[in-house]
């Protein structure tokens, strides 16, 4: 069955700071992986989507890598800012269950 | 503006009432699915449509229902055989079901009085 973890579950850093969070998968059998922002109260927002044949996407200020072999993709935000502060998600779709599989998310404050 | 739209935000219900949660796009999708986020939780799958008129279940399926007779339309039907229904309720579509980057509406967030 496939597990996903983030951690740590919450996040606290200042302004202009790089950060990295993590998330790892228990079975490697994925089509890709999906990173989200939540915002409270609200919906989720597709940052990047990774395929299972490609190591890294690129968005801006935002850097996901993915090592499928070893179970682990990082999101890496650079010049941290507080309106990044909002819950990430990372996602993987399965390819034995076709099924997209959340994990529970790292809430992230930026202080100004 | 291209989206997804879900009504109402905000939803109350009595014990032993069935109540509908509407989900419509404009994006020209064929997938959709429906999503339930508890607090401190990630999203758990309740149902999913890759098609007009076809629907499969999801992790959490029992207590729900849906219906899929349009393309954009996807509502759930949460039941009283529910027996802890109080979440946050998200909708989603994409092209292609699980392939593609999926597209979330504003949420539900159904409370049990």
């Amino acid at each position: 069955k496939q597990e996903v973890t983030q951690i740590p579950a919450a996040l606290s850093v200042p302004e202009g700071e790089n950060l990295v969070l993590n998330c790892s998968f228990t079975d490697s059998a994925i089509y890709n992986l999906q990173w989200f922002r939540q915002d409270p109260g609200k919906g989720l927002t597709s940052l990047l989507l990774i395929q299972s044949s490609q190591r890294e996407q690129t968005s801006g200020r935002l850097n996901a890598s993915l090592d499928k072999s070893s179970g682990r993709s990082t999101l890496y935000i650079a010049a941290s800012q507080p309106g990044d502060s909002a819950t990430y998600l990372c996602a993987v779709y399965s390819s034995n269950t076709g099924k997209l599989i959340f994990g529970q998310g790292t809430t992230l404050q930026v202080k100004p | 503006d291209g989206g997804i739209t879900q009504s109402p935000k905000y939803l109350f219900r009595k014990e032993g009432q069935n109540v509908t949660l509407s989900c419509e796009q404009n994006l020209n999708h064929d997938a959709m699915y429906w999503y339930r986020q508890d607090p401190g939780q990630g999203l758990r799958l309740i149902y999913y449509s890759q098609i007009v008129n076809d629907f499969q279940k999801g992790d959490i399926a029992e207590g729900y229902s849906v219906s899929r007779e349009k393309k954009e339309s996807f509502p759930l039907t949460v039941t009283s055989a529910q027996k802890n229904p109080t979440a946050f309720y998200l909708c989603a579509s994409s092209w292609v079901a699980g392939l593609d980057t999926q597209y979330f509406g504003p949420g539900t967030r159904l409370t049990v009085l």
